[in-house]
């Protein structure tokens, strides 16, 4: 079946630092991709819809300032957290909708420690 | 109320048994999603389906579009299935596809 990576797995960093999470459709194009995040025990929440070649849409009360995302190309796309706080901690889950089929595919998740 | 709705929230079954998640749902999709999370927090998407049923493996998922309704079936049951269940919707925006809800999961233990 299709895979979708991210890099890396798991990153601890310090207050203030910025992060960037690479999600790549591994063998296939995803023009569109998105990225969801899950704190402890609750559902994933979408934060923003990546689109290749152009400006990601933002869901509600992300801060697009905080969470920079570019879709360079067909099979990679980056969210970078700037200037990270310790409630920015949290599981962030990219995922990729296959261009011909529409059939998305899930990343393995990044696990986020801000300390 | 939630948009996307599972029961049971905690299931704990014996190996071998039948089991069956459901997920209701109240706004127009276009497509619903099961996806299994395992403890480390990966997710892999088990079946998307638009209408009627799917097949793989020990794994079969109906959807009843009229009803708003979908159920996951997990035969033969066994430790290894033991993972975090979750049913999203495809939810009709603006015309594009991807945009999915997620229901809160169901949290499956199969005993051996």
């Amino acid at each position: 079946g299709a895979v979708v990576s991210q890099h890396p797995s798991w990153v601890i960093c310090k207050s203030g630092t910025s992060v960037k999470i690479e999600c790549r459709s591994l063998d296939f194009q995803a023009t569109t991709m998105f990225w969801y995040r899950q704190f402890p025990k609750q559902s994933l929440m979408l934060m923003a819809t990546s689109n290749e070649g152009s400006k990601a849409t933002y869901e509600q009360g992300v801060e697009k300032d905080k969470f920079l995302i570019n879709h360079a190309s067909l099979t990679l796309s980056t969210l970078t957290v700037t200037s990270a706080h310790p409630e920015d901690s949290s599981f962030y889950i990219c995922s990729a909708m296959n261009s011909g089929s529409y059939e998305q595919y899930f990343g393995p998740g990044t696990r986020l420690t801000v300390t | 109320k939630n948009e996307v709705e599972q029961s049971p929230q905690n299931l704990t079954a014996q190996e071998g048994e039948f089991i069956t998640i459901n997920c209701s749902y109240s706004v127009g999709i276009s497509a619903l999603h099961w996806l299994q999370q395992h403890p480390g927090g990966g997710i892999v998407s088990l079946f998307m389906l638009s209408s009627g049923k799917k097949k793989h493996g020990r794994l079969i998922a109906t959807i009843n579009i009229q009803e708003k309704h979908s159920s996951l079936h997990i035969t033969a049951s066994h430790p290894r299935d033991s993972a975090v269940y979750i049913c999203a919707v495809d939810k009709f925006y603006g015309g594009s596809q991807g945009n999915l809800i997620f229901g809160k999961g169901t949290k499956l233990s199969v005993k051996p």
